[in-house]
């Protein structure tokens, strides 16, 4: 399956701090996408990084890629409580299809 | 930024009916609209393909005529529900892209079927 595996599926922490999720992959890719999901909402995007890409900041968001270990990170620095979503990795292949992973769940407690 | 609508937001219908979900893009032709299904707790996944004018293409395992898609214009796609069952209630989200490839999201529709 191409489906990205996501790392942690629920992630606990207080504002301020730093969350950080993980996304594994199989196949080759063009580039993988970060989406965020509040509950019961459509999805929001949040950053692109592309295969030849290594590393892409947008505001507190850092992401990072690896294609040797078909893997990428997504870090929030200085969370908010409004930062509590789920959050899903996406990769396109090719023909224009994403593939979602699992989600990482994220609490930001105040 | 583009913009993607779908209508219903919600809708609850009866075991055995069919449901009609609009997906539209209101500030740029989409040439492919996407369909994903997402059950609670889980991911997005894939159903359908759909380019305008053409017929869908459906995911391994979604049944193309339960699940009808029609994309006659560049900014309106349509997913029927067909004879619909409990176990199809779910939240239904459309995407749609340009000819820039970049998909927009819809913000989904949740169906519950009684």
């Amino acid at each position: 399956s191409q489906q990205g595996e996501e790392d942690p599926q629920a992630l606990s922490i207080q504002e301020g701090e730093n969350a950080t999720m993980n996304c594994s992959y199989k196949t080759s890719i063009n580039n993988l996408q970060w989406y965020r999901q509040n509950s019961g909402r459509g999805l929001v995007h949040l950053i692109l990084i592309r295969s030849n890409e290594r590393e892409k900041h947008s505001g507190r968001l850092r992401v990072t890629l690896d294609t040797s270990k078909k893997s990428s990170s997504l870090l929030i620095t200085a969370s908010r409580a409004a930062d509590t979503a789920s959050y899903f990795c996406a990769i396109e292949a090719a023909g224009n299809k994403l593939t979602f992973g699992g989600g990482t769940r994220v609490l930001v407690k105040p | 930024g583009a913009v993607v609508s779908q209508h219903p937001s919600w809708v609850i219908c009866k075991s055995g009916t069919s449901v009609k979900i609009e997906c539209r893009s209101l500030d740029f032709q989409a040439t492919t609209m996407f369909w994903y299904r997402q059950f609670p707790k889980q991911s997005l996944m894939l159903m359908a393909t759909s380019n305008e004018g053409s017929k869908a293409t459906y995911e391994q395992g979604v049944e193309k005529d339960k699940f009808l898609i029609n994309h006659a214009s560049l900014t309106l796609s349509t997913l029927t529900v067909t004879s619909a069952h409990p176990e199809d209630s779910s939240f239904y989200i459309c995407s749609a892209s340009g000819l820039g490839y970049e998909q927009y999201f819809g913000p989904g529709t949740r169906l519950t079927v009684t």
